[in-house]
């Protein structure tokens, strides 16, 4: 079966833009989750969906956000983009919102804020 | 807020060398997973623990959950060029929390 699918793979955006991601889970996958991964900070988790509703989030501003369909897809949009917003952003899917759950990760998307 | 910190940030071995990785939390863990990124990579699940005092085996590779389930550890036996990449810790602070990881230790290898 597929896995976790990110779009695109690779973006320059420059400061003071907007930007959205998208991830398609694993067919049957209701949670996704996001992470923003830094050299310096590594993998930090950013907010989770499950079936279209936010059950948690990270300490991003809220310039950070994010949204879940019915499908499952999921995308998050960061706002008035700043340079440190450069990293690469991470989704991961499992079967159910758990934290006992492995969580299967897409290829990423990297983002450059220029 | 919790926190899990795992030691060392780096390990450069000579192939052949064994290597272990120490993952720490400030609170009890229900669970701790395990992941591995490739240099350009994706972090990919490696096994998750449950039990306090677990212990369980994938080849050269054996994971450890401590008996107050706040600390795990990784222990490669034999290190090969393949097993370059950064391994992370992660875990939840309840069964249905989100999941938090590790800073991560990465490991490179000299042939």
């Amino acid at each position: 079966k597929a896995g976790v699918t990110q779009t695109p793979r690779y973006l320059i955006k420059t400061r003071g833009q907007q930007v959205t991601l998208s991830c398609s889970p694993i067919s049957g996958h209701r949670s996704v989750s996001w992470y923003q991964q830094t050299p310096g900070q590594g993998l930090q988790f950013l907010f989770e969906y499950f079936s279209e509703t936010q059950r948690n989030k990270g300490n991003f501003p809220g310039r950070f956000s994010g949204r879940q369909f019915s499908n499952s897809r999921s995308e998050m949009n960061v706002s008035t983009l700043e340079l440190g917003d450069s990293a690469l952003y991470l989704c991961a899917s499992s079967l159910v919102s758990r934290g006992d759950t492995e969580a299967f990760f897409g290829q990423g998307t990297r983002l450059t804020v220029v | 807020g919790q926190q899990v910190m795992q030691i060392p940030q780096y390990q450069h071995v000579q192939e052949g060398e064994d290597f272990t990785t120490y993952c720490n939390s400030s609170t009890t863990l229900s669970n701790i997973q395990w992941y591995k990124q490739r240099p350009g990579g994706h972090p990919v699940f490696l096994i998750q623990l449950v039990k306090s005092g677990e212990v369980k085996k994938q080849k050269r590779l054996t994971f450890q959950f401590g008996e107050a389930k706040k600390n795990s550890s990784l222990h490669i036996t034999a290190t090969q060029t393949t097993d370059v990449g950064t391994y992370f810790c992660a875990g939840p602070l309840s069964s249905a929390s989100k999941i938090i990881f590790g800073s991560g230790t990465r490991l490179s290898i000299r042939p």
